[in-house]
């Protein structure tokens, strides 16, 4: 069974780089077929899909965030990261990592970030 | 603003049957799977129907989804307590720019 765990800090202060990264454990990031996936929910609020990166290096982005992420992936050691940079109030949210095969199967337990001075 | 409708709540109560709706267009439920994920209070969300009426190992019978046109349906049959969550829809969407992934804006269920 595949596990996803997020680390990273927890506040951010604005205008800086955050950075969080997914461990995958129970299974190969460079296994094929799944794509390595962040998505993230506001306080209350909806869930929102910040982008993916196959493990191969090919990513996609959310274009209303693109301008400002980067997804990338170490498959030595099971790990794929998000950078959101010049971060505002309204980036504060709850992190989550998943992987995407058939829907979003696999879900890391989410890590709060604050952004705050 | 969600790209995918859903009513901002729903209730029931323990025995019943009840229905969650997902609205979309051409270029995301049209064209795409649907897919429904349950998120319990404090916790992630799960992957409850997946490719419109699939449900993955381990999820009860109970919840089934389908798909008409551009709109979608959750079904629970057989409400119980412990089904009070957030529901959330999605699909791929077909965009300018390639396939993006999104979410409708989720559904509160009441168990009375």
């Amino acid at each position: 069974q595949v596990q996803l765990q997020e680390s990273g800090p927890g506040l951010v202060k604005p205008s800086q780089t955050l950075s969080l990264t997914c461990t995958v454990s129970g299974g190969s990031i460079s296994s094929g077929g799944y794509y390595w996936s962040w998505i993230r929910q506001h306080p209350g609020k909806g869930l929102e899909w910040i982008g993916y990166i196959y493990y191969s290096g090919s990513t996609y982005y959310n274009p209303s965030l693109k301008s400002r992420v980067t997804i990338s992936v170490d498959t030595s050691k099971n790990q794929f990261s998000l950078k959101l940079s010049s971060v505002t109030a309204a980036d504060t949210a709850v992190y989550y990592c998943a992987s995407l095969l058939w829907g979003f199967d696999y879900w890391g337990q989410g890590t709060l970030v604050t952004v705050s001075s | 603003q969600s790209v995918l409708t859903q009513p901002p709540s729903a209730s029931g109560t323990p025995g019943q049957r009840v229905t969650i709706s997902c609205s979309g267009s051409s270029s995301n439920i049209g064209s795409n799977y649907v897919y429904w994920y349950q998120q319990l209070p404090g916790t992630a969300p799960k992957l409850l129907i997946y490719r419109n009426n699939q449900r993955p190992s381990g999820v009860p019978d109970r919840f089934s989804g389908s798909k008409s046109g551009t709109s979608a349906s959750l079904a629970i049959s057989g409400l119980r307590s412990e089904d009070e969550a957030d529901y959330y829809c999605a699909a791929w969407d077909d965009s300018l720019s390639g396939r993006d992934v999104v979410f409708g804006g989720g559904t509160k269920l009441t168990v009375l």
